[in-house]
């Protein structure tokens, strides 16, 4: 079962302005990380934000986490084409012998030139 | 990719014939995962390793095993190659464990005709 799920799915926007995505999940969590895949690409790591941290930042992303909703959002500030990419949550979760990441489905991000 | 190598990239193989993908990783990490990536899924987690010869399974592991005999190896076999195997996998590495941030290879190409 998929911890995270984010939304919208597909997210289309013009280069220069702010891209936002969501992603809520179910259960209590350590951390919650974010993901970007390019195409035909492996997942390459963006941030990482604690259960007890409510906003991060990177460059220009900046992520908040909202553990009383379950929710966090990514946010990626003027728009790049190079932004262009699929977009994952992931929460960990104590499974067996190790703690493991469960992955949503992902938002599509295209931004245009 | 981090020093994550994935063989091979791409193969296509006949339903019932036995398969295996290799992820060899130069990074001395301890923890090794296997994903498979389908539409509308995200990554969902196959098998993982915590150590030389200690592995556990994930969420879709049926149909799957795997093996680690090395640190820098972790090998997954599909003993009886289904249509339902037909996905793209990726391995991914993790130095502190699957709660923190892990590191992608560029992943594997699987069509079970």
């Amino acid at each position: 079962s998929q911890q995270g799920e984010e939304d919208p799915q597909a997210l289309s926007i013009q280069e220069g302005e702010n891209a936002t995505m969501n992603c809520s999940y179910k259960t209590s969590i350590n951390n919650l990380q974010w993901y970007r895949q390019n195409s035909g690409r492996g997942l390459v790591h963006l941030i990482l934000i604690r259960s007890n941290e409510r906003e991060k930042h990177s460059g220009r992303l900046r992520v908040t986490l909202d553990t009383s909703k379950k929710s966090s959002s990514l946010l990626i500030t003027a728009s790049r084409a190079a932004d262009t990419a699929s977009y994952f949550c992931a929460t960990d979760a104590t499974s067996g012998s190790a703690r493991q990441l469960t992955f949503g489905s992902g938002t599509q991000l295209t931004v245009l030139p | 990719d981090a020093g994550i190598t994935q063989s091979p990239r791409h193969k296509v193989t006949e339903t019932g014939t036995p398969v295996t993908l290799r992820c060899h990783q130069t990074e001395n990490h301890r923890y090794m995962y296997w994903y498979r990536q389908d539409p509308g899924h995200g990554l969902r987690l196959i098998h993982y390793s915590y150590g030389v010869k200690d592995t556990d399974k994930g969420e879709v592991s049926d149909g799957y095993s795997v093996s680690r005999s090395k640190t820098e190896d972790f090998l997954l076999t599909l003993e009886s190659a289904t249509s339902s195997q037909t996905s793209v996998y990726f391995c991914a590495i993790s130095l502190t464990g699957g709660g923190y941030e892990q590191y992608f290879g560029p992943g594997t190409r699987l069509t079970v005709t």
